[in-house]
């Protein structure tokens, strides 16, 4: 199976800051990645999807790059609703994995 | 607009069977290209991937749960279920039910709200 990481496992920031989040593959997986924010007590929500689509409805603030083995999540301008984790998904390979996450917390 | 809904038993007794079903509204389990999962999340950790199904009856398990694992569908009740046996409080967690956004090879783009389901005596 792929393992993937996350950096940083938890990011402190303010409203308005630019932060990225760090997602590396134990092997390439060309760009199929998929970015979700999930929030206490809610089901994930798909951000982003083939390591830089963005899902519809999502905040253009929001983008995603790279492929192969590194990719990146990255929010623009933080806003007070985007507090929460943030899991990358691999869906190249079977089984599916998830990251362990990147909590995104109020500084 | 399509919703999914997970229902079943919060509580299960070690070594019986989790079931749980999701029920899909606003549109049908049989749309083309669309397969439907199941994903669960211990408390306080992270996601893991348990198996998908596409409305014909074709599924995918992850190895790690293949051999306790059944995934079946309805589509007269425009629904698909979860059968976990042998359940241990390892599996205690909150399972959702997801829409892969497209073929297997897709992510999920639309999700269930979660059931909590626990396994103790």
């Amino acid at each position: 199976a792929i393992w993937m990481t996350q950096s940083p496992s938890l990011l402190s920031a303010s409203t308005g800051d630019r932060v990225t989040i760090s997602c590396r593959m134990s092997q390439g997986i060309s760009s199929y990645l998929a970015w979700y924010q999930q929030k206490p007590g809610k089901a994930p929500e798909l951000l982003i999807y083939a390591a830089s689509t963005l899902q519809s409805g999502v905040p253009s603030r929001f983008s995603g790059s790279g492929s192969g083995t590194d990719f990146t999540l990255t929010i623009s301008c933080l806003q007070s609703e985007d507090f929460a984790t943030y899991y990358c998904q691999q869906y190249y390979s079977f089984p599916f994995t998830f990251g362990p996450g990147t909590k995104v917390d109020i500084k | 607009q399509l919703q999914l809904q997970e229902s079943g038993p919060g509580l299960v007794k070690p070594s019986e069977t989790l079931s749980l079903t999701c029920t899909v509204s606003g549109g049908s389990i049989s749309s083309s290209s669309y397969y439907w999962g199941w994903i669960r999340q211990p408390p306080g950790k992270g996601l893991e991937w348990i198996g998908s199904i596409y409305y014909s009856g074709s599924t995918y398990y992850n190895p790690s749960l293949k051999s306790r694992v059944t995934i079946s569908v309805d589509t007269s009740k425009n629904q698909f279920s979860l059968k976990l046996s042998s359940v241990t409080a390892a599996d205690t967690a909150v399972y959702y039910c997801a829409r892969h956004e497209g073929d297997f090879w897709t992510a999920f783009d639309i999700w269930g709200q979660g059931t909590m389901v626990t396994v103790s005596s």
